[in-house]
């Protein structure tokens, strides 16, 4: 069965201490990995695409990487604005849809 | 300014009731998206349309139904079938080719 795992479940951080959060995947056919930013109750916010093992993706203090069992958000000096749920997905190859499956989410707290 | 919007933010709905939801979109996209998220769970597909005048049942379509007639509009409609309807509802759209989608603000609705 495709499945889609984040890791850890919620984090909380000190402003200015990087960590990373995971996105485990085994699916059949992977055709691209999206992360998404999600702010309470709003709706998921687009940050990266990547599609293929060794791909890093960059935007402010975000970083995504890419290999072929799981996807890495680095983040970088995290400020309290950084504060939010990450969403990892996956797009699979075949599908007669362009359907993605979800993880559950990262919350991350960032403490100034 | 490009992007997708739905109404109402908050719906409250009675046992026994229809209520619709809309979605538009001015990006022209051809794809458009619904989406249900719970806590705890990964968004999850209930219905979706590549094209107007089509569309297809998603993971979890028993108890919806959706329309297409305009290529900008895709609403859905949480019928009394719809056994826990309690939810935040995303709608979200793309190109065909592409993968990436993107999402509007939400629908929360509750059940009285």
């Amino acid at each position: 069965e495709d499945q889609v795992t984040q890791s850890p479940e919620a984090l909380r951080l000190q402003e200015g201490e990087s960590s990373s959060l995971n996105c485990s995947y085994t699916v059949s056919g992977l055709r691209g990995l999206f992360w998404y930013r999600q702010d309470p109750g709003k709706g998921p916010e687009f940050l990266f695409t990547l599609y293929s093992a060794g791909e890093e993706k960059e935007k402010e203090r975000l970083k995504a990487t890419l290999t072929k069992k799981e996807s890495f958000l680095h983040i970088t000096a995290p400020k309290p604005e950084d504060s939010a749920t990450y969403l990892c997905a996956v797009y699979l190859d075949g599908g007669a849809t362009n359907k993605l499956i979800f993880g559950t989410g990262t919350l991350l707290a960032v403490q100034p | 300014d490009g992007g997708i919007t739905q109404s109402p933010k908050y719906l409250f709905r009675k046992e026994g009731q229809n209520v619709t939801l809309s979605c538009e979109q001015n990006l022209n996209h051809d794809a458009m998206y619904w989406y249900r998220q719970d806590p705890g769970q990964g968004l999850r597909l209930i219905y979706y349309s590549q094209i107007v005048n089509d569309f297809q049942k998603g993971d979890i379509a028993e108890g919806y139904s959706v329309s297409r007639e305009k290529k900008e509009s895709f609403p859905l409609t949480v019928t009394s079938a719809q056994k826990n309807p309690t939810a935040f509802y995303l709608c979200a759209s793309s190109t065909v080719r592409a993968d990436t989608q993107y999402f509007g603000p939400g629908t929360r609705l509750t059940v009285l």
